[in-house]
């Protein structure tokens, strides 16, 4: 059973560091495409990044530069540092497989919270 | 980028009817080379992560009642639920992996009436 368990959240000062980590079970993380997708406080969807099976990444527009997305094969991990916070960086934050060329994101975490705040 | 819209922004129905909710995208997201659409979408229900129901535009995912179906290519998607369920009050959201930066619609909340 594939299952995606994340941690690390917590609250943190404007301009702080973080770094999230999603435990994976039921498949290898460097197998599979992985990404992070953040959710605002009421608000919709943002896709963050993503890092391939050869291990590119690419990030979104809004992070990139602060944040860095990584995984550890020896641990089965996937991990978020997450440096430069701002108060628009707060929302709950998903470990998702996917999407990888064809296939859709098809398992997501339940989520932890950054809160970035004075 | 490209822009995903969701129409409309919230739903209410009675049970039994039909839901439709379209998504627009500012681009295809039609790979021509194996001709899907690079087009999913999903459900989210409060305090749960988003399910995933409907991947390449029409394709159900395993375990999801057909009651839910999807259609469209290019860049204009519905997303169909038939006999709506109590079950089914959520908010729902497309979202496009053709390329980076992926991005999903702004949500549609479907409600009973």
């Amino acid at each position: 059973e594939v299952q995606l368990v994340e941690s690390g959240g917590g609250q943190v000062q404007p301009g702080g560091s973080l770094r999230l980590s999603c435990a994976v079970s039921g498949f290898t993380v460097n197998t599979k495409y992985m990404s992070w997708v953040r959710q605002a406080p009421g608000k919709g969807l943002e896709w963050v990044s993503v890092i391939d099976t050869s291990g590119s990444t690419y990030y979104a527009a809004s992070v990139k530069g602060r944040f860095t997305i990584s995984r550890d094969n020896s641990k089965n991990t996937l991990s978020l540092q997450m440096n430069s916070l701002r108060a628009e960086d707060t929302a709950v934050y998903h470990c998702v497989r996917g999407p990888a060329n064809q296939w859709p994101i098809d398992y997501w975490g339940q989520g932890t919270l950054v809160t970035v705040s004075s | 980028d490209i822009v995903m819209t969701q129409s409309p922004d919230s739903l209410a129905l009675s049970l039994g009817e039909r839901a439709t909710i379209n998504c627009k995208s500012s681009q295809s997201v039609l790979y021509r080379s194996n001709n899907k659409n690079y087009l999913a979408w999903y459900q989210q229900k409060p305090g749960q992560p988003p399910k995933l129901l409907i991947y390449w535009a029409s394709t159900r995912e395993s375990g999801v009642p057909d009651r839910f179906s999807g259609s469209g290519s290019g860049t204009d998607f519905t997303l169909t639920i038939n006999t709506l369920q109590a079950e089914d009050v959520a908010l729902y959201y497309c979202h496009q992996y053709y390329t980076t930066p992926y991005t999903f619609g702004q949500g549609t909340m479907l409600e009973i009436k």
